[in-house]
C-alpha cells in the first residue's frame, strides 16, 4: 500500500511474552498512528506520532507502548500480551496538512494471542 | 468516542446511486468530515472530505447540509466492488486525530 508496510502480517504468540509490529514509510510523512480493530467496535487509536521521539496517547492506549526514533518507523509494543489484545492492527500514514488529514492505511497486522 | 452517527447498514443495486447518510450535529465550524471505506479486511481508504461546500471526486461525491449537522455521501453508480464498511469521520480539531466509528456496511446486489 503506497509506501506503507507493516510487519509482520501475522503473529501467533502466547499470554505474557513480548511483541513488537513495526510500520515502516517511504513517504516521508509526518504523522503516523496505530490503530486496532475488533468485531463491533469499528477502528480504535491506540498511540499516534506526530514526529520523531514526539509520541501521544489515543483512546485504548493502556498495554501498549510506542517509539518514533526515524522518521519512517513506528513501532507498537505489547510489553506483556494479553488475550485481549487479539486484533487486527493498522497504521496509518498523514502529511498532517492542516484541514486535510488524509490517512494512508497499512495492509495490517493480524494477532493472535493464545 | 466518535462524533458521528451512520445507520449499521444499508443495500443497493447495482448501477444506482448509493446515499450513505451520516450526522455530526455536535461539528464545530472548522471541522472537516472525511468518508473512508474498506473492503473486506484490507485497511481503510480514503474517499473524499469536505468543509461546507459540496465535493466531488473520481470516487464519490460529498454533500454538507448548510448547517453542516449531516452529510452524505453518494456513489453515483455502485458496483458489486463497492460493497464495503463506509466510515463518516470528523476530525477532531483538538488533537487532530481520526476518530473512527462504526461505519455503515454497505451491500451492493446484481
Amino acid at each position: 500500500d503506497a509506501g506503507i508496510t507493516q510487519s509482520p502480517r501475522h503473529k501467533v504468540t502466547e499470554t505474557g511474552t513480548p511483541v513488537t509490529l513495526r510500520c515502516h514509510q517511504t513517504e516521508n510523512h509526518r504523522y503516523m498512528y496505530w490503530y486496532r480493530q475488533d468485531p463491533g467496535h469499528g477502528l480504535r487509536l491506540i498511540h499516534y506520532s506526530y514526529g520523531v521521539k514526539d509520541t501521544d496517547k489515543g483512546e485504548v492506549s493502556d498495554g501498549y507502548s510506542v517509539s518514533r526514533s526515524k522518521t519512517e518507523d513506528f513501532l507498537l509494543t505489547l510489553e506483556s500480551a494479553t488475550s485481549s489484545q487479539t486484533s487486527v492492527y493498522f497504521c496509518a500514514i498523514s502529511a498532517g496538512d492542516p484541514g486535510a488529514n488524509v490517512l494512508t492505511f497499512g495492509a495490517g497486522s493480524r494477532l493472535t494471542v493464545l | 468516542d466518535a462524533k458521528t452517527t451512520q445507520p449499521p447498514s444499508m443495500d443497493c443495486a447495482e448501477g444506482r446511486a448509493a446515499n450513505l447518510p451520516c450526522n455530526h450535529s455536535t461539528i464545530s465550524g472548522n471541522e472537516y468530515v472525511y468518508w473512508y471505506r474498506q473492503i473486506h479486511s484490507q485497511g481503510p481508504q480514503y474517499i473524499i472530505h469536505g468543509l461546507k461546500n459540496n465535493e466531488t471526486n473520481e470516487m464519490a461525491s460529498l454533500i454538507i447540509t448548510e448547517d453542516r449537522k449531516s452529510s452524505t455521501l453518494i456513489l453515483p453508480h455502485a458496483t458489486l466492488r463497492d460493497t464495503a464498511v463506509y466510515y463518516c469521520i470528523v476530525r477532531d480539531i483538538n488533537t487532530d486525530k481520526l476518530i473512527f466509528g462504526t461505519g455503515t456496511r454497505l451491500q451492493v446486489f446484481p
